[in-house]
């Protein structure tokens, strides 16, 4: 069973620009979970889509922004970027069943210069 | 504000040796626990889970919950080297599927 696939692995983008990441589930998960994680802050919850409607939003400004399709895929779009946008930015996908686990992808690291 | 609070470390061990990460968490209605190892640039893998008070063994690892005391940890037996990573604690509470995440221990295991 293939794992959770993000792409790109790396971006390097400039202040002001935006960038789309994407994220393939496990195969008959339907709920993905975005993260984004700094080497202070830890894991910060971004957002969490199931079928296709996002469920739970984290505490982050609007130009975060995500959305999932009919097959499960989701993106995650960050508009306006800023210095303080460079992070590993991870998306786990599960069954959406509050006792399954996440499962996650090998994150996208993105740099803002 | 729903936390999950883990000793930022590091914790240092002798190889062989037993280590023990604990993890406290605030709301009384979280369902499952979860544990996370993460290696130094790569992401979050699942090392365990946890549902019922008690203890739970796979292999080398235990994991221990406590609900009344809203406490869960993890033993590592027999700690290796390649136990060096980070370990993050995961908490869910069943309505609404949201997870809460600790900020993680980090564990050297010492050759």
């Amino acid at each position: 069973k293939a794992g959770v696939t993000q792409t790109p692995r790396y971006l390097i983008k400039t202040r002001g620009q935006q960038v789309t990441l994407s994220c393939s589930p496990i195969s008959g998960h339907r709920s993905v979970s975005w993260y984004q994680q700094t080497p202070g802050q830890g894991l910060q919850f971004l957002f969490e889509y199931f079928s296709e409607t996002q469920r739970n939003k984290g505490n982050f400004p609007g130009r975060f922004s995500g959305r999932q399709f009919s097959n499960s895929r989701s993106e995650m779009n960050v508009s306006t970027l800023e210095l303080g946008d460079s992070a590993l930015y991870l998306c786990a996908s599960s069954s959406g069943q509050g006792d399954s686990p996440l499962h996650f992808g090998n994150g996208t690291r993105l740099t803002v210069t | 504000q729903k936390e999950v609070e883990q000793n930022s470390g590091p914790l240092s061990v002798p190889e062989g040796a037993i280590a023990s990460l604990n993890c406290t968490y605030s709301d009384r209605g979280s369902q499952s626990f979860f544990w996370y190892r993460q290696y130094s640039g790569k992401s979050p893998e699942l090392i365990m889970f946890i549902y019922s008070n008690g203890d739970k063994e796979d292999g080398r690892f235990t994991a221990q919950l406590n609900k009344a005391s809203q406490y869960v940890s993890l033993l590592i037996r027999d700690s290796q080297p390649s136990d060096s990573a980070t370990y993050l604690c995961a908490v869910n509470e069943l309505t609404g599927n949201q997870f809460y995440f600790g900020t993680g221990t980090s564990l050297t295991v010492i050759p």
